[in-house]
């Protein structure tokens, strides 16, 4: 149980237009999702927080622009790269977690390598 | 803030050998603290977690860890280990009212030497 994927795994895009990444929780329902985003060989930088039905909380230094965060259901988030440019270029991770009562458990994707030429 | 410390960047064992793996908090109360396994490419797969209860903690793949108050130290351990457990780890800290949030270590990359 408690499996979640991304779509797309691999993507390159042109400097200048949008990429959409999905999040979904396959089994279980998400009342939370992070987005994370991870350099080479480096640990996983928390974007942004959202929560079914409400906007996310973004954290320090992250471009609420940018990044775009939708979560509309229980078992899906989409992070939106707008107007993408080389320097956005990184390994995109979500987790997902239900509330089990108690402190949640985070479950991560496989998560999203974005080229941005 | 809570912070989490892993000291070893890279560490190399053999296989059959045995593998800890350190990991250190900074929080004033109890943490709630996880071990998250990532392979080359891919997303994070969590090996344990440690919420209360029996400070020695069993994960999958022949993992446990455990949990020392006195040291802030939450250490990963396997008693021999595999060639395929080589990839990157990670120990993570969560705590109440961080509204579920994980403060993640810098990793250590496990190297198996045949």
């Amino acid at each position: 149980g408690a499996v979640v994927s991304q779509h797309p795994s691999w993507v390159i895009c042109k400097s200048g237009t949008s990429v959409k990444i999905e999040c979904r929780s396959l089994d279980f329902q998400a009342t939370t999702m992070f987005w994370y985003r991870q350099f080479p060989k480096q640990s996983l930088m928390l974007m942004a927080t959202s929560n079914e039905g409400s906007k996310a909380t973004y954290e320090q230094g992250v471009e609420k622009d940018k990044f775009l965060i939708n979560h509309a259901s229980l078992t899906l988030s989409t992070l939106t790269v707008t107007s993408a440019h080389p320097e956005d270029s990184s390994f995109y991770i979500c987790s997902a977690a239900y509330d089990s009562g108690t402190q949640e458990t985070q479950y991560f994707g496989p998560g999203t390598r974005l080229l941005v030429l | 803030a809570q912070s989490v410390t892993q000291p070893d960047i890279h560490i190399t064992v053999s296989e059959g050998a045995s593998l800890e793996l350190r990991c250190n908090y900074s929080y004033g109360a109890t943490p709630y603290l996880f071990w998250y396994v990532q392979s080359p490419g891919q997303g994070l797969q969590l090996l344990l977690k440690y919420f209360s209860g029996d400070t020695l903690v069993q994960g999958i793949k022949g993992f446990e860890a455990e949990f020392k108050r006195s040291q802030s130290s939450f250490n990963l351990r396997k008693p021999s280990v595999h060639w395929s457990d080589a990839a990157e780890y990670f120990c993570a800290v969560g705590f109440t009212g961080g509204g579920n949030k994980l403060t993640f270590g810098t990793g250590t990359q496990l190297k198996v030497e045949l």
